[in-house]
């Protein structure tokens, strides 16, 4: 069985502070892990995804995630935060070798202020 | 590249009445095909998914139902609408040549039930 965990239905930053999401897994086999940003009345996109080759990832739109077996975390970052990320952002688990139809969290809103 | 395709945009139907929403892709061939359904405020609720023609797995028991007559092209149907349908429904495909099956979302449809 997988699950995901998001911390915090709902975060907030000033434009070109650090963005940090918060994502936090359970698989009894290693994962596939993917991140995507939801805008308003839109379908949801690929921000980025986790396949075991580095721990580190980076995605679009100046994001990166880092995977920590030993935490069972995906976090999201970003450096500096600008107004036009203000969206929704969904985590996803997806067991190797397991079903391919993934877990997504419950979302998390992230709210830009100028 | 792959482009998914949803129609219509927007859908205001009265209770009672029939549902028919469109979801084709293009690009890929014998693609995984995926119904979502986010209602106002909430996650991803997986409805259906499919991995070939005429082959349709229900995730939920619901007046809902979904075919896939040609490879690239899934449907989701309704023959009486309730109140409770009524939400932002989207489409999604993975390819099942990827290790990952990451899935590819289409731009949805918002869906009210008067």
């Amino acid at each position: 069985a997988q699950s995901v965990t998001q911390l915090g239905s709902h975060v907030s930053v000033s434009e070109g502070a650090l963005v940090l999401l918060r994502c936090n897994y359970s698989s009894s086999v290693p994962p596939y892990l993917f991140w995507y940003v939801q805008y308003p009345n839109q379908g949801l996109q690929l921000l980025l995804k986790y396949t075991s080759a580095a721990t580190l990832v980076k995605g679009i739109n100046g994001f990166e995630a880092e995977f920590k077996k030993s935490e069972t975390s995906f976090h999201l970052t970003k450096p500096s935060a600008h107004m036009s990320d203000a969206a929704e952002y969904f985590c996803a688990v997806r067991a190797s070798g397991g079903s391919y139809i993934p877990t997504f969290g419950r979302g998390t809103s992230l709210i830009v202020h100028p | 590249s792959q482009t998914i395709h949803q129609w219509p945009a927007t859908l205001v139907q009265p209770v009672g009445s029939p549902l028919s929403l469109e979801c084709t892709v293009e690009g890929t061939s014998n693609p995984n095909l995926y119904w979502y359904r986010q209602a106002a405020g909430r996650g991803l609720q997986l409805l259906f998914y499919s991995v070939g023609i005429g082959q349709i797995s229900s995730e939920v028991p619901q007046n809902l139902s979904a075919s896939r007559p040609q490879d690239r092209q899934f449907i989701l149907s309704s023959k009486k609408l309730l109140l409770s349908d009524s939400g932002f429904y989207l489409c999604a495909w993975s390819h099942i040549g990827t290790a990952t099956y990451e899935q590819y979302f289409g731009p949805g449809t918002r869906l009210t039930v008067t």
